[in-house]
């Protein structure tokens, strides 16, 4: 059963325009949703991550976009750049007993391109 | 901070051998995960360590799979008579949850490829 749902699995945006990655969730013990990016080859490096007390948060040209009653939440990339070419994930964990974070449980993952 | 380190970077090996990689979490951290990431997917959890004690293992985790953090500082995981579908990337975690500090710290990995 696969816990965290991804989509969409391919993405091709020019430069200077907004991608848009969507994730959606089940557990609704689930407390702290991260994004990581992947370029081929290295591991996955923390771009932003968000709480469900907050609807969304931004960081640079980053923001995550919350939606608790709906179980979902998004990725949006503004000015994307060349450089921005690389595999997402989305990924959640939950609030374990004693107050701590459990494992993360990954999306299959999104591989952003964009084109000159 | 140097960030996460692991070691070796890649291995290759013959089914049916053994092998064992190295973490290295980032200083202070207390949490040590290991992930393993298949080409296309996602990392799946194996395990993870508060201090030196092993808390959880994933189904994943079969008994040719063993993790050890003797001191509470590096960890190694050890896959004993490998098989080709022990093929991909093994990635190394840590956190600091004890500061309130979620955040998980990848290292580059160590990609497998059993032959």
């Amino acid at each position: 059963q696969q816990q965290v749902k991804q989509s969409p699995q391919s993405l091709i945006v020019q430069k200077g325009g907004i991608s848009i990655i969507n994730c959606a969730y089940e557990n609704t013990a689930f407390d702290y949703f991260p994004w990581y990016q992947q370029f081929p080859g290295k591991g996955p490096a923390l771009l932003i991550a968000i709480r469900p007390d907050v609807s969304e948060k931004k960081e640079g040209r980053f923001t995550i976009s919350f939606n608790k009653s709906a179980k979902q939440f998004s990725l949006h990339i503004m000015d994307s750049q060349p450089g921005d070419s690389a595999t997402y994930f989305c990924a959640a964990t939950y609030r374990e007993y004693g107050g701590s974070q459990g494992n993360l449980i990954f999306g299959k993952g999104t591989k952003l391109s964009v084109k000159p | 901070d140097t960030g996460v380190s692991q070691n070796p970077r890649h291995k290759i090996t013959k089914r049916g051998q053994n092998v064992t990689f190295r973490c290295d979490p980032i200083s202070e951290h207390n949490r040590l995960y290991w992930y393993r990431q298949t080409l296309g997917q996602g990392p799946e959890f194996l395990t993870y360590f508060q201090n030196e004690a092993q808390l959880e293992k994933s189904r994943l985790l079969s008994d040719r799979f063993s993790a050890e953090r003797p001191k509470g500082s590096f960890s190694t995981l050890e896959i004993q008579r490998t098989e080709q579908g022990d093929s991909a990337m093994y990635l190394c975690a840590s956190s600091f949850p004890d500061r309130g500090q979620w955040e998980q710290y990848f290292g580059p990995g160590t990609r497998l490829t059993v032959t």
